[in-house]
């Protein structure tokens, strides 16, 4: 199956502070890549849709101004959880998507604010 | 966000039970996916399913598409205690006007097989 990175797979910040997270298709482009969050023994909640080229398309109840999503070419989309606060906490993972909408996703991201 | 059913919650078997779960929807999908996580990993694709009707196998892992497009189930026979995990499904609908699909998860089943 295709691969998918994610960097760091842990990161812990004071609050206030910003945190960039890296999601990358290794051995494949992809056009479209999703950021979800998941809290612990819940399900993955779709937060956005990344498209290279263009703006974030964000779900409902999602802040784009807190979560901003850079989708700057065919490998690489970054989340970046500005002015981060304990609530934001969570496990954050990247998914990419190949040519034949199949989703590939990456290790997760999990990310502790004091 | 809408969420599929996904039954049953939690499932704690002994080791060569076979396992089967199921989920479904309100709405139609055009695709079923199958994904297990470990603690602390992100989902791992087990099987995807495109067509209603479609059974498809991956070693020990049975899925099916149902016909109303509105359900699918997975079957995992002959447990091993590797096959602890959260296993989750996905419905994936891809309308004319993009050209990506949104993924709607089910909340889970968390199977725990005894030795």
């Amino acid at each position: 199956g295709a691969v998918v990175s994610q960097h760091p797979s842990r990161v812990i910040c004071k609050s206030g502070t910003s945190v960039k997270i890296e999601c990358r298709s290794l051995d494949f482009q992809a056009t479209t890549m999703f950021w979800y969050r998941q809290f612990p023994k819940q399900s993955l909640m779709l937060m956005a849709t990344s498209n290279e080229g263009s703006k974030a398309t964000y779900e409902q109840g999602v802040e784009k101004d807190k979560f901003l999503i850079n989708h700057a070419s065919l490998t690489l989309s970054t989340l970046t959880v500005t002015s981060a606060h304990p609530e934001d906490s969570s496990f954050y993972i990247c998914s990419a998507e190949t040519t034949y909408n199949e989703q590939f996703f990456g290790p997760g991201t999990r990310l502790t604010v004091l | 966000g809408q969420q599929l059913n996904q039954s049953p919650q939690s499932m704690f078997i002994q080791e060569g039970e076979d396992v089967s779960m199921n989920c479904t929807s309100s709405s139609i999908f055009n695709t079923w996916l199958w994904y297990k996580q470990e603690p602390g990993e992100g989902p791992v694709l087990l099987i995807a399913l495109y067509k209603a009707g479609e059974l498809t196998s991956n070693g020990r892992l049975t899925a099916q598409f149902g016909i109303t497009r509105k359900d699918s189930f997975l079957n995992i026979s002959a447990s091993i205690p590797s096959d602890v995990g959260i296993y989750f499904c996905a419905g994936q609908y891809l309308s004319g006007g993009t050209s990506y699909g949104k993924l709607t998860f089910g909340q889970g089943t968390i199977l725990t097989v005894h030795p």
